[in-house]
């Protein structure tokens, strides 16, 4: 099974901050990576895919980018509606795997 | 719009049997490949199992050693998840995920729906 290693496993800003969550991949998985928001309580929602394209009606604030094993995932001007756990996900083989996730605060 | 609804959670005692449902509307069910998706309380996404459109592929997680069975109908929009000799650590929201794109295989997930609660004590 393909390992997704997700650091940090959480993380602390402040409202305007870029925030940047790291995903590494135990072998090639070339770009079959996504990311997911999920807040408490909610089904997780899909917001990039194969690595940097960003699902229909995501801001522009978020962003992907990596390739091969080391992936990451950026929250440029971070807003208090971002509250939430991000989770890397990879589809280059089954089973898919995700990693243990990144869970966000504001200050 | 498109919408996964869940239902069939609920408690069951260890080694009892339970049956999720997952009703889909708001797309062509029949055309795209389904997943379940599980959550233990407090950690991370676990994917569980895959059914292809037309039911043709299936594949499991390994760790699930034969106990579920994924199944769907799709005159009836409804993917179908069975569980039995179930353990405490099967305990977990289990979620339908829709495939986003149509190829057989490992993909990505666009949609999701809202989960159903399975408890697993006695």
């Amino acid at each position: 099974d393909i390992q997704m290693t997700q650091s940090p496993s959480s993380l602390s800003a402040s409202v305007g901050d870029r925030v940047t969550i790291t995903c590494q991949a135990s072998q090639d998985i070339t770009n079959y990576l996504s990311w997911y928001q999920q807040k408490p309580g909610k089904a997780p929602k899909l917001l990039i895919y194969d690595v940097s394209i960003l699902e229909t009606g995501v801001p522009a604030r978020f962003s992907g980018s990596g390739s091969g094993t080391h992936f990451t995932f950026t929250i440029n001007n971070l807003q208090p509606e971002d509250i939430a756990t991000y989770y890397c996900q990879q589809y280059d083989d089954l089973p898919i795997t995700f990693g243990q996730g990144t869970r966000l605060e504001i200050k | 719009e498109v919408q996964l609804v869940e239902s069939g959670g609920g408690l069951v005692q260890p080694g009892g049997s339970l049956r999720l449902s997952c009703a889909a509307s708001g797309f062509n069910f029949s055309s795209y490949n389904m997943n379940w998706v599980r959550q233990a309380p407090g950690k991370g996404l676990e994917w569980v199992s895959y059914i292809s459109s037309t039911s043709g592929t299936i594949y499991y997680a390994d760790s699930l050693k034969g106990r579920f069975t994924i199944s769907r109908d799709n005159a009836k929009n409804s993917l179908y998840l069975q569980m039995s000799s179930l353990r405490a650590e099967d305990t977990a929201v289990y979620y339908c995920a829709r495939d986003a794109t149509v190829v057989i295989g490992a993909t990505d997930f666009d949609f999701w729906g809202q989960g159903t609660l399975v408890t697993v004590s006695s």
